[in-house]
């Protein structure tokens, strides 16, 4: 069965550093995979979306990840941060013989961006 | 287009009473899944429906139970509450691979 693991529960950076939120999938690869940000007491927003299209793929404000079969790894990154990037972070995969309604979640990674 | 609304935002229930949970789609999407998120175990998959028919359905008690009615809204139901129930339910609507989230309910069990 598919599983996700995201590195650190918390990470801090500083405003205008890079950032870098790890997830990493089980061996088999997944149909998609997908990153999303959660800001306090509201639902979740995808940041971006992997298809098999490309290995880099680039998301909203900036956000960027890149599939690594070799690493079963699919992490995602930020040049520069801002203090607005502050919230929870959450990569996912449908499963195999996934018909469209199904999400595997990570643990989920709280971003803050120190000033 | 609108996006997935869910009601109410917030619900305080006593233990044992029962609660349900609506969530109206993104027009036009024919799939609702169900979430729950704790801190304890994060974001665990509770069903989908398609077509007014479960399709998915994720490892929790048969206290959860769901239903999707043919203008694609949905409800779930949670009987019997225990303690352990608190937590956000979310619901996301999609059309294909992309799943798109509501704010979520926010229940309370005491």
């Amino acid at each position: 069965a598919q599983s996700v693991t995201q590195l650190g529960s918390h990470v801090s950076v500083s405003e205008g550093a890079l950032v870098l939120l790890r997830c990493n999938y089980s061996s088999s690869v997944p149909p998609y995979l997908f990153w999303y940000v959660q800001y306090p007491n509201q639902g979740l927003q995808l940041l971006l979306k992997y298809t098999s299209a490309a290995t880099l793929v680039k998301g909203i404000n900036g956000f960027e990840a890149e599939f690594k079969k070799s690493e079963t790894s699919f992490h995602l990154t930020k040049p520069s941060a801002h203090m607005s990037d502050a919230a929870e972070y959450f990569c996912a995969v449908s499963p195999e013989d996934n018909q469209g309604g199904k999400l595997i979640f990570g643990q989920g990674t709280e971003l803050s961006v120190k000033p | 287009k609108a996006g997935v609304t869910q009601t109410p935002r917030y619900l305080i229930k006593t233990r044992g009473q029962q609660v349900t949970l609506s969530c109206s789609p993104i027009s036009g999407h024919r799939s609702v899944s169900w979430y729950q998120q704790t801190p304890g175990q994060g974001l665990q998959f509770l069903f989908e429906y398609f077509s007014e028919t479960q399709r998915n359905k994720g490892n929790f008690p048969g206290r959860f139970s769901g239903r999707q009615f043919s203008n694609s809204r949905s409800e779930m139901n949670v009987s019997t509450l225990e303690l352990g129930d608190s937590a956000l339910y979310l619901c996301a609507s999609s059309l294909g691979s992309r799943q798109y989230f509501g704010p979520g309910t926010r229940l309370t069990v005491l």
